[in-house]
């Protein structure tokens, strides 16, 4: 069975500084997807960025970047330069192979301070 | 391009009546998955279908809840017989193709039982 592990409930970063959010994942898929969305107060669930398995390159998107490290299965997100608009909460995501849902994680609260 | 189309965005309902969520994919998208999001909590996944077909119901819930994507029209989840437990946000999802495209998020229902 998947399973997707987000650590750190909330986080606290200044403007213009870079913050990381932390994504674990188990699978024993050797083709698999993993995404991040960010859900502002608001509450909409907005695309952020996307890895596949298989994809030799970190992907980036951006002020969004990966660092996925496969051997480590971790896929974690870095948002440069943060923004005031930033706040809001992160999931990260996998995919399942079979039928394409998602299986997410708790999520991490990110707070921008000017 | 319009984005994935959810209504009502919110959905007050008393305990033992229906709700009926509506969501309108993407254009020329014709997968639907649908999520639930209890308060303080990630989204996990409910129910996949394509045009007319149940591809995947292992997150609906055994009684009181189905699904429907109509060859015309949008998908619909039906909750009959509502219970405070049902209260969440309700968002759909959609993507292209196939099951390995990214999902595009609706902006939610938040069905609130009285």
């Amino acid at each position: 069975a998947q399973k997707i592990t987000q650590t750190q409930p909330g986080m606290f970063v200044q403007e213009k500084e870079a913050v990381t959010l932390d994504c674990t994942y188990d699978t024993s898929d050797q083709s698999y997807g993993l995404f991040w969305y960010k859900q502002p107060s608001s509450g909409e669930m907005i695309f952020l960025i996307y890895q596949g398995s298989y994809d030799e390159q970190n992907a980036t998107e951006g002020r969004y970047s990966l660092n996925f490290q496969k051997a480590r299965k971790s896929t974690n997100l870095v948002i440069s330069a943060s923004q005031l608009g930033d706040s809001a909460m992160y999931f990260c995501a996998m995919r399942d192979p079979s039928w394409g849902k998602l299986q997410f994680g708790a999520g991490t609260q990110v707070v921008v301070t000017p | 391009n319009a984005g994935v189309m959810q209504n009502p965005r919110h959905l007050v309902r008393r305990r033992g009546q229906e709700a009926r969520l509506r969501c309108s994919p993407m254009k020329g998208h014709s997968h639907v998955y649908w999520y639930r999001q209890l308060p303080e909590e990630g989204l996990k996944f409910m129910v996949y279908l394509q045009k007319e077909n149940i591809i995947d119901e292992s997150g609906m819930p055994k009684e009181r809840f189905s699904a429907e994507f109509p060859k015309e029209g949008p998908s619909i989840l039906r909750i009959q017989q509502v219970v405070r437990g049902d209260s969440a946000a309700y968002f759909c999802a959609s993507s292209p193709i196939d099951e390995q495209e990214t999902q595009y998020f609706g902006p939610g229902t938040r069905l609130l039982v009285l």
